[in-house]
């Protein structure tokens, strides 16, 4: 089993429409969870970071469910400039600093 | 802030031929961690760093080599290359003290194409 899946997509989308990425984590002791987005040749950009809580930053909105290790992403309103890949990022909870990627999903929004 | 810069931005190698990428970043990070990412395979660890003066390997450190003498530069070398090390890198650096402090910032990536 991967340490980090998600489904590669590609979700193909109009605009306006909502869209949601999931992912599942292997280790139940990673503590901090991140999205990243990333371009086309382009390097990955922190999104937003994933709080026990949830969070939301404008059309985007990150929920962490612990019990079921699952992270999902909601982009709401999507805009054409939300097409890339996103990545779903956890820590490495037995190696301080070390980061495990997602191999990301992408999305397309058309027209 | 110039955040993680890298250089160069492409190369095209020979097999056999060496280079060294430079990484560099202004944040006062103490993590720094090089990847290389090929089509369908994601991010991929080669070497990282917790501090001036130290390496370690990741999960694909075969075929490179890094040095950290410097706390904003670390360095991947690749003494002989060869056409499987073709890729996209990537250079990132971190606070790297756990939590969401081990967010990291990535470099506009080297693209390298090695005949």
């Amino acid at each position: 089993r991967k340490e980090v899946e998600q489904d590669p997509g590609p979700f193909n989308v109009p605009e306006g429409a909502t869209v949601a990425f999931n992912c599942t984590y292997s280790n139940s002791a990673s503590q901090s969870f991140f999205w990243y987005r990333q371009d086309c040749r382009k390097e990955p950009k922190l999104l937003m970071s994933v709080y026990s809580s949830g969070n939301e930053d404008g059309r985007f909105t990150a929920q962490l469910n612990r019990a079921s290790q699952y992270i999902s992403l909601l982009i709401r309103d999507s805009k054409l400039s939300d097409s890339a890949t996103y990545l779903c990022v956890v820590n490495n909870p037995s190696n301080t600093g070390k980061l495990i990627f997602g191999q990301g999903t992408t999305l397309q929004v058309k027209p | 802030n110039a955040g993680v810069t890298q250089t160069p931005k492409f190369r095209v190698l020979k097999t056999g031929q060496s280079m060294t990428l430079l990484c560099a970043q202004d944040m006062n990070h103490e993590y720094m961690y090089w990847y290389r990412q090929d089509p369908g395979m994601g991010l991929r660890l080669i070497h990282y760093s917790v501090g001036e003066g130290t390496t370690a390997k990741g999960e694909v450190p075969d075929g490179y080599n890094v040095s950290r003498l410097k706390k904003q530069n670390f360095l991947l070398g690749l003494e002989s290359a060869a056409p499987s090390q073709t890729s996209v890198y990537f250079c990132a650096s971190s606070y790297g003290r756990g939590g969401f402090t081990d967010t990291q910032y990535f470099g506009p990536g080297t693209r390298l194409t090695v005949l």
